[in-house]
């Protein structure tokens, strides 16, 4: 199973709803990362976490929180989120100890109204 | 971080080679040139990565220069769902963790 799952695949929050989106994988990686893509740009680095620590930590803003409960899974919480934040949120993972590329997920592509 | 500079657009004819260069001028000695691909609303793919020497592998080859001041990807024989957006990465770690800082990319168009 080479597969990085994201759900929902789609969300539209109001600005004062709490929403969270899911990432999981079943490869074995420890090393698991948020990116927020914006229309026609690149992606961008938002938190990294390594064996279920968060290593790196982009300056987000703190109404997006990032969560990794196991090794498997990373949720990234929501919370009184702008316009602005619309976008196609990616989830990766990458193996630490054997080296190796990221792979990611499809996105869930995020609208706040 | 090194930046990399990538042309914004490039067309290919179907069954030709693409040739996607790169400059990364600033690289350091250890860090790596990786190459992600993305196809519409879809997440990154790898394709294929370098230090110094030459590389190949099933998707494509990556030719480093001797300065590794620039880099080519070279699709040997494009098709249509090679069409996408290519990014030249240089991979930097940051804390012993993989930091992937994306440029803006070439959009590859394949032309039938």
């Amino acid at each position: 199973d080479t597969e990085v799952t994201q759900t929902p695949k789609h969300l539209v929050m109001g600005m004062t709803n709490k929403k969270s989106l899911k990432c999981e994988q079943h490869m074995g990686h420890r090393a698991m990362y948020w990116y927020k893509q914006k229309a026609k740009k690149p992606p961008e680095l938002m938190f990294v976490y390594s064996y279920e620590k968060l290593s790196i930590n982009e300056s987000v803003p703190s109404r997006f929180s990032p969560e990794c409960p196991n090794s498997s899974l990373l949720n990234l919480h929501l919370h009184a989120l702008q316009p602005e934040d619309s976008a196609l949120y990616l989830c990766a993972s990458r193996p630490i100890l054997q080296g190796g590329e990221q792979y990611f997920g499809p996105g869930t592509r995020l609208t706040v109204t | 971080d090194a930046k990399t500079t990538q042309p914004t657009s490039m067309d290919c004819a179907e069954g030709r080679a693409a040739n996607l260069p790169c400059n990364h001028s600033t690289i350091s000695g250890n860090e790596y040139v990786y190459w992600y691909r993305q196809i519409h609303s879809q997440g990154p793919q790898y394709i294929i990565h370098g230090l110094k020497n030459n590389e190949t592998n099933e998707m494509a080859s990556l030719i480093i220069t001797e300065d590794r001041k620039s880099s080519t990807l070279i699709l040997p024989h494009a098709t249509l769902r090679d069409t996408a957006v290519y990014y030249c990465i240089v991979r930097v770690l940051l804390f012993g963790n993989e930091k992937l800082t994306f440029g803006t990319g070439t959009r590859l168009t394949i032309i039938p």
